[in-house]
């Protein structure tokens, strides 16, 4: 069973705040991490696709960066806005695997 | 072009009553997933397609759960008898490839009663 996990759970953010949180994976075996974006009452977006150890990747205010020899990606919000609040999914794909394991997910919540 | 389209939205059944999901993917994309995403938790995968072909559904409960996709187009996703521990979110999504990035539709969100 792949371990894939994600911390803080949930997040509080003052408008205007900068926020990060972190997904943890297996150092082993790796593929690819995916990094989602789910608003209430919307289809999950696909933010990234990072599969290069040191990868750092931006869209916008949201940018990621991964580490696969230490197994952990780190989101980053700058400057966050009430529309940047959603549940933040990252999920990992093993190498010679077949699907996604999904994090538990970091809830964010932007306060105006 | 239009995304993964799913319904129905929301679905209210009474315990041992079926319920059937229906998922269209994005046009070209062979490979269909079904998800199942409970309050709290990440999406666990119920199913993969590849065209018409399932090519893992290990974790589908082959008791109550069934799948298919015809032609490879579009699929649904079937529960017989439901049961109160069904209540979850079944997402769809699409991909042009195994490994790369997957589109998802809005989801169905089950309540069993």
């Amino acid at each position: 069973i792949l371990n894939v996990e994600q911390s803080p759970q949930s997040l509080h953010v003052q408008e205007g705040d900068s926020t990060n949180f972190t997904c943890s994976f297996p150092s082993s075996n790796f593929y690819a991490l995916h990094w989602y974006r789910w608003e209430t009452a919307k289809s999950p977006e696909a933010l990234f696709v990072m599969t290069l150890n040191g990868d750092e990747k931006k869209k916008g205010r949201i940018s990621a960066t991964l580490n696969t020899k230490e197994g952990y990606s780190y989101l980053y919000i700058k400057g966050s806005q009430p529309e940047d609040s959603a549940t933040y999914l990252c999920a990992f794909f093993k190498a010679a695997g077949n699907k996604l394991t999904f994090g538990g997910g970091t809830r964010v919540l932007v306060k105006p | 072009e239009a995304g993964v389209v799913q319904s129905p939205r929301y679905k209210i059944i009474e315990k041992k009553q079926p319920v059937a999901f229906w998922c269209n993917p994005i046009s070209g994309h062979n490979t269909l997933y079904w998800y199942l995403q409970n309050l709290g938790q990440g999406p666990e995968l119920l199913i993969r397609y590849e065209n018409e072909e399932a090519v893992d559904d290990s974790q589908l409960p082959k008791d109550r759960f069934s799948a298919e996709r015809l032609k490879g187009v579009d699929s649904t996703l079937k529960i017989q008898p439901a049961e109160l521990g069904d209540s979850a979110v079944y997402l769809c999504a699409s991909s042009s490839d195994r490994v790369g990035e997957q589109y998802f539709g809005p989801g169905t969100r089950l309540t069993v009663t």
